[in-house]
């Protein structure tokens, strides 16, 4: 099955810099890339997410960028705040698009 | 309108007991996923249903089980509770048959001792 990975697991950054999250996953056929934003005792939320087809996609302050080739996407966090702060997580669906596989989570931490 | 809701919110079980939990999607929703989320680690995909039909099966035992019913909520199963059953367990509804676009639940807390 699909597999995905994150890295680093835990990423500090002072506010106004930018955060940049990186996940590789395995099945090459795999189409649909989102990134979920989970805070301390809360459900997750979706953020941002890329199809297949297309290479970078922007909202405000976030970003993500597919490398397909390379089988890995990021997640790109410009003029982050302390609100930014949480544990992200990146997916993947796999072929038949019947499944969700989820990373492990980055724990981004935002120094104010 | 409402979010997606789940009950209870927490729950206390013994080894070998029988668990339900309940998911009530979004309104207008008709996809419901279900998944476990253990302390520090991702959500794990147990289940996805559209329709009242099983659309997705993770990598769970058949002491897992679950249904969709007309009104598209959704109950999740576990037979003969397990020490490693302990976890959060999430419930997500969409609007379409994928599991694109998901809106999660504040989940279900199991523990079982």
């Amino acid at each position: 099955g699909e597999n995905v990975e994150q890295h680093p697991s835990t990423l500090s950054v002072q506010e106004g810099d930018s955060a940049v999250i990186k996940c590789t996953y395995s099945d090459s056929a795999s189409n649909y890339f989102p990134w979920y934003k989970q805070e301390l005792g809360k459900r997750p939320q979706l953020i941002i997410d890329i199809r297949s087809n297309v290479g970078e996609k922007k909202d405000q302050r976030i970003a993500v960028t597919l490398n397909k080739t390379a089988k890995h996407f990021s997640l790109h966090i410009t003029e982050t705040q302390p609100e930014d702060s949480a544990v992200y997580f990146c997916a993947a669906t796999p072929r038949g698009n019947n499944r969700l596989a989820f990373g492990k989570g980055n724990q981004v931490v935002v120094i104010p | 309108d409402a979010g997606v809701t789940q009950s209870p919110t927490h729950l206390i079980k013994t080894r070998g007991q029988h668990v339900t939990l309940r998911c009530s999607p979004i309104s207008g929703h008709k996809s419901v996923s279900w998944y476990q989320q253990v302390l520090g680690q991702g959500p794990q995909f147990i289940f996805q249903y559209y329709e009242k039909e099983e659309r997705g099966r993770g990598n769970f035992p058949d002491r897992f089980s679950a249904r969709q019913f007309p009104n598209y909520s959704s109950e999740l199963n576990v037979n003969a509770l397990l020490l490693g059953d302990s976890a959060l367990y999430l419930c997500a509804s969409s609007l379409g048959a994928t599991l694109e676009k998901l809106f999660f639940g504040s989940g279900t807390q199991l523990s079982v001792l």
